[in-house]
């Protein structure tokens, strides 16, 4: 089974709107953490938004936002007011410590509109 | 207050050469993990290591591949005999802790990625 799916090969948005990513994840394992990481066409990794299973907030970075629902077992990333600079490729990963590991989805372009 | 740092950032190599990719963790870090994204995919797992040990290389391809972290100096991504193949973004990332640990921590950072191109 898939570790982490991203549904969402595409998605657009327009500049100033928000948006949300979804990403779904399977484990067995009660502890585990979610992360979030964007990549631009540039190539580097850059860290966005951290959920541990544990945290029962959801976690938030400025205008990054993680809608952690546990018993789904998704974990969305909301972007708020998108700006044209955050148009790139986003990932979702899931660090399973059963299989000590950090699993990674296939990924979703976000690409913002002026 | 250096993040991963790897080099080089480009690497083209012919078919049949060796290619060296060397990752320095952040300061305080001894954890570190290799991964590979080819065009158009996610980061897959390739090996965990920590100071002189190798903790999981399930990851990573029995043949041509080597990777280690001694104790002095960066992590060494090892490839031999390149093929067409091996073309990728290979990334490092560390960690103060294993994975346990940054699994309560989410302290977890990749550096910028090295590309290499096999001609």
């Amino acid at each position: 089974a898939q570790k982490i799916t991203q549904t969402q090969p595409g998605m657009f948005v327009q500049e100033k709107e928000a948006v949300t990513l979804d990403c779904t994840y399977d484990t067995s394992d009660q502890s585990y953490g979610l992360f979030w990481y964007k990549q631009p066409s540039s190539g580097e990794m850059i860290f966005l938004i951290y959920q541990g299973s544990y945290d029962e907030q959801n976690a938030t970075e400025g205008r990054y936002s993680l809608n952690f629902q546990k018993a789904r077992k998704s974990a969305n990333l909301v972007i708020s007011a998108s700006q044209l600079g955050d148009s790139a490729m986003y990932f979702c990963a899931i660090l399973d410590t059963g299989a000590n590991n950090l699993f990674f989805g296939t990924g979703t372009r976000l690409t913002v509109i002026p | 207050n250096a993040g991963v740092m790897q080099n080089p950032r480009h690497l083209v190599r012919r078919r049949g050469q060796e290619a060296r990719l060397r990752c320095s963790p952040m300061k305080g870090h001894s954890h570190v993990y290799w991964y590979r994204q080819l065009p158009e995919e996610g980061l897959k797992f390739m090996v965990y290591l920590q100071k002189e040990n190798i903790i999981d290389e399930s990851g990573m391809p029995k043949e041509r591949f080597s990777a280690e972290f001694p104790k002095e100096g960066p992590s060494i991504l090892r490839i031999q005999q390149v093929v067409r193949g091996d073309s990728a973004a290979y990334f490092c990332a560390s960690s103060p802790l294993g994975l346990a640990g940054a699994t309560n921590t989410g302290e977890l950072f990749f550096g910028e990625g090295s590309r290499l191109t096999v001609l």
